[in-house]
């Protein structure tokens, strides 16, 4: 079983539409969560810390369930700009951040 | 300021060549890390720097790959006498610390193994 787990997509969603990625973790003594985005050959780059209590940056909210080892992100009013693969990354503390394979989000005009 | 910098952007090399790949750390930055990412895939990792501990290589895929870092900067990943199956980007991160602080990554280095 892979330590981070998420659906690949892709997500193909028309502009304006509210789309959800969700992401399960198989370590319980994960302490750190984070969403980054990555473009087509390019770098990742963090979007996102994820807090227990939820947190929210514009048209994005990501939400953090510990008990059910689960993240999710939430994207409202999707635009263009947004499609790229959105990867869920988990810190144990043991070492590097462990990244999932990533969900590809294709938004359509 | 700065970001990580990485070179080669691109190496292009034959099968049983040697490669050396560079990463130039966000300066300050006490922790460094080495990914690979294969075409379609995510992130694997190969290796962790942090400060003058001894290096994390528990990801590293076979003893042909090693890695140094000099000086608590630059960091350079060898990989010898290379196979098809190397063929993948290799991402160098580095991050001020532990715990909480952001990883940044630099733009890669595409290495392709004919």
């Amino acid at each position: 079983r892979k330590e981070v787990e998420q659906d690949p997509g892709p997500f193909n969603v028309p502009e304006g539409a509210t789309v959800a990625f969700n992401c399960t973790y198989s370590n319980s003594a994960s302490q750190s969560f984070f969403w980054y985005r990555q473009d087509c050959r390019k770098e990742p780059k963090l979007l996102m810390s994820v807090y227990s209590s939820g947190n929210e940056d514009g048209r994005f909210t990501a939400q953090l369930n510990r008990a059910s080892q689960y993240i999710s992100l939430l994207i409202r009013d999707s635009k263009l700009s947004d499609s790229a693969t959105y990867l869920c990354v988990v810190d144990t503390g043991r070492r590097a951040l462990t990244f999932g394979s990533g969900t590809r989000l294709q938004v359509q005009p | 300021g700065a970001g990580v910098s990485q070179s080669p952007s691109n190496k292009v090399t034959e099968k049983g060549k040697d490669v050396e790949l560079r990463c130039d750390p966000i300066s300050g930055h006490t922790a460094l890390y080495w990914y690979r990412q294969s075409l379609g895939q995510g992130l694997e990792f190969l290796i962790y720097f942090q400060g003058n501990s001894a290096p994390d290589k528990s990801g590293l895929p076979s003893d042909r790959f090693s890695a140094e870092r000099t000086g608590g900067s630059v960091s350079t990943l060898t990989i010898q006498r290379t196979q098809q199956e190397d063929s993948a980007v290799y991402l160098c991160a580095s991050r001020a610390g532990t715990g909480t602080d952001t990883q940044y990554f630099g733009p890669g280095t595409r290495l392709t193994v004919l």
